[in-house]
This record gives structure tokens, C-alpha cells and sequence, in this order.
């Protein structure tokens, strides 16, 4: 079946670090990608997609490249700020099902970002 | 936002007792979800909807039950409460054709 590999957590930078959070997939067929943010107290919301290999989704600051050949999709930003500490889940959804949008997540990584 | 809300926020019963939590939407969304975040599993899906009264088994949906009989209400059961289903549920929409989830705030659920 799908599944989503992130790496082990939690990570901790100073402000204005460089980020990467590394994610790995395995599904049949061509799959979308996401990352989805949760804050603190709240819901998951999503910060990026990708629908095809090549594609990069960004948005806030943060971008990830659909790699077919590496089967990866990992989140980077240039510079982190307080505010982004947050758990962060990459996800798939397998487009060859009918239930449109069932996701299959990763295990999330919690993010601290120090002053 | 989505408008999903979710009853109650926080909720502690006892083993073996029946418990229901609410998910209702204002979007009109067709597709409806219900997740359970653990730490260390992240992400699992217990039950979905596709339609009023159209619902189908997620990847952990032992002990749950669910019912869908307006489009903005999917109601999530346990039928007898266990503490290994101790966790917080997040109900998610989507309206289909690749459109993202939108997420609920969540049910913290106690079983003592």
C-alpha cells in the first residue's frame, strides 16, 4: 500500500536558519504530494502541493519539488522565522482511487524555532 | 476557513461507555473524513464519506462506527470506549477534484 517516510524529529534551529525536512513516498501509480502545518491548539492546514513529477509547490516562504526519480518531496525554506514552529506531516493521495482527496500521512515533525 | 466545526473540543469518559463526536460543515462539501492523530503515527484514517449516507472503512476503523445523513453533519461512534482510543480525532471536507482538505480544530477524547 502507500505509505510516506518523513525523518525523525523534533528539530530545532535558531531564526533565520535554512530548513529541510526531508519526506520519501512509496505508491503505485501518480500520485499528488502535500504538506500540510499544524499549529499549536489547531487543525491541519495546507501549505503546499505538487500534482505531477517536476511540479514545486510553494507558498510562505517554503517550496518542495515533486522528484519522481528520488520518489521524494522535501520541504526547505531559506530562512525561518519564530513563527514557523509548527508539526509539519508530508502526505500523498493516491489519484487512482475513487474517494477523491484520501490522504495517506506521514508520522508529522515537530519544528522549534529559537529566537 | 472550510467552517468545520467539531463537539465537544475536549471530552473524558469512562471505559465501555458510548461516545459520538460531531463534525459539521457549512461548505457543502461532498467528501467527509474522520482522522485520528496519535504521536508517533501522525495521520490515521478511521472512516470517510463520499456522499449522504455513503461511507466506507479507513485504515483503522475497529470500534467506530460513522452516519452521514445530512451533507454538513458526519458523526463519528464508539460504541464502547477503550483507553487505546484515547486520542485526538480531526474531521476534514474536501469539495473533490483535487481540492485540499480543510481540517476541523479537533476532539481531544479521554477514556479512563
Amino acid at each position: 500500500g502507500d505509505s510516506v517516510t518523513q525523518m525523525e524529529g523534533p528539530v530545532t534551529l535558531s531564526e533565520e536558519a535554512f530548513l529541510t525536512i526531508n519526506c520519501t513516498y512509496t505508491a503505485t501509480g501518480y500520485p499528488s504530494l502535500f504538506w500540510y502545518v499544524q499549529y499549536p491548539g489547531e487543525g491541519l492546514q495546507l501549505l503546499l502541493k505538487a500534482t505531477k513529477a517536476d511540479d514545486k509547490g510553494s507558498n510562505k516562504g517554503f517550496e518542495a519539488t515533486y522528484r519522481k526519480e528520488t520518489t521524494s518531496f522535501h520541504l526547505e525554506k531559506g530562512s525561518v522565522q519564530v513563527s514557523d514552529s509548527a508539526v509539519y506531516f508530508c502526505a500523498l493521495s493516491d489519484t487512482l482511487t475513487g474517494a477523491n482527496s484520501k490522504l495517506t500521512f506521514g508520522k508529522g515533525i515537530t519544528l522549534s524555532v529559537r529566537p | 476557513d472550510a467552517g468545520i466545526t467539531q463537539s465537544p473540543r475536549h471530552k473524558v469518559t469512562e471505559t465501555g461507555t458510548p461516545v459520538t463526536l460531531r463534525c459539521h460543515q457549512t461548505e457543502n462539501h461532498r467528501y467527509m473524513y474522520w482522522y485520528r492523530q496519535d504521536p508517533g503515527h501522525g495521520l490515521r484514517l478511521i472512516h470517510y464519506s463520499y456522499g449522504v449516507k455513503d461511507t466506507d472503512k479507513g485504515e483503522v476503523s475497529d470500534g467506530y462506527s460513522v452516519s452521514r445523513s445530512k451533507t454538513e453533519d458526519f458523526l463519528l461512534t464508539l460504541e464502547s470506549a477503550t483507553s487505546s482510543q484515547t486520542s485526538v480525532y480531526f474531521c476534514a471536507t474536501t469539495g473533490g477534484n483535487g481540492s485540499p482538505l480543510h481540517f476541523g480544530n479537533g476532539t481531544r477524547l479521554t477514556v479512563t
